[in-house]
């Protein structure tokens, strides 16, 4: 496709269930990100790929948070056991390169919504 | 740890007047991205900054980095009400991957 895409674009789930959150790049960006969004807040840096690799996952809130990419495209955000102060919106960004400050483009975002 | 401040942080103002933002960073940097953000929506790429004393103008916004005072500006010129958003801006601290994104500001244009 053209952007970045996530999905699903909403997810309301019950508290303490599990959820994925799926991002495809842009095609032959090899730099992956993935941030959350709370309500009326800035971006928090979650999570950083250069290819399938994260070399540094400091940013994720808990060891309730991981992710993945493979075939250094799509890449799985997974909460398990999601907490109500979970709630937010998750986006998803891409860049050509990590080192040359290209700018990154990010997808629509994933609304999680925990009751 | 580089920490990006944004202000102000909200900002009213009428269709017409001028006004600017301000990002201030803590630590070195050559790279400084701004965005804009509409309400439900994700983050629209505005101006990639990439050296001292870069300068960079589209329509009503210009923006301009000095490097040495850890200081962009993003000014609007003769606003309108389309300009209504959230506008970020956004540092990676040199030799690092990782972008670092100031609070935002909240921009309503009054017609």
């Amino acid at each position: 496709g053209a952007g970045v895409s996530q999905s699903p674009s909403n997810k309301v789930t019950e508290k303490g269930k599990d959820v994925e959150l799926r991002c495809d790049p842009i095609s032959g960006h090899t730099a992956l990100y993935w941030y959350r969004q709370r309500l009326g807040q800035g971006l928090e840096f979650l999570i950083y790929f250069q290819g399938n690799s994260a070399p540094d996952k400091s940013g994720l809130p808990s060891d309730r948070f991981s992710a993945e990419r493979t075939g250094e495209s799509v890449s799985t955000l997974t909460i398990q056991r999601t907490q109500q102060e979970d709630s937010a919106v998750y986006l998803c960004a891409s860049s050509l390169f990590q080192e040359g400050g290209y700018e990154q483009f990010f997808g629509p975002g994933t609304r999680l919504t925990v009751l | 740890e580089l920490k990006v401040e944004q202000n102000p942080l909200f900002l009213s103002m009428q269709e017409g007047k001028n006004y600017t933002i301000y990002c201030n960073y803590s630590t070195t940097s050559d790279r400084l991205y701004w965005y804009r953000q509409d309400p439900g929506k994700s983050l629209e790429s505005l101006f990639v900054l990439l050296s001292n004393g870069a300068v960079k103008q589209e329509g009503r916004l210009m923006a301009s980095l000095d490097t040495k005072a850890r200081l962009s500006t993003l000014h609007i010129t003769a606003a309108v009400h389309d300009l209504s958003a959230t506008y970020f801006c956004a540092v990676v601290s040199g030799g690092t991957y990782k972008y670092i994104f100031g609070t935002g500001t909240r921009l309503k244009v009054l017609a």
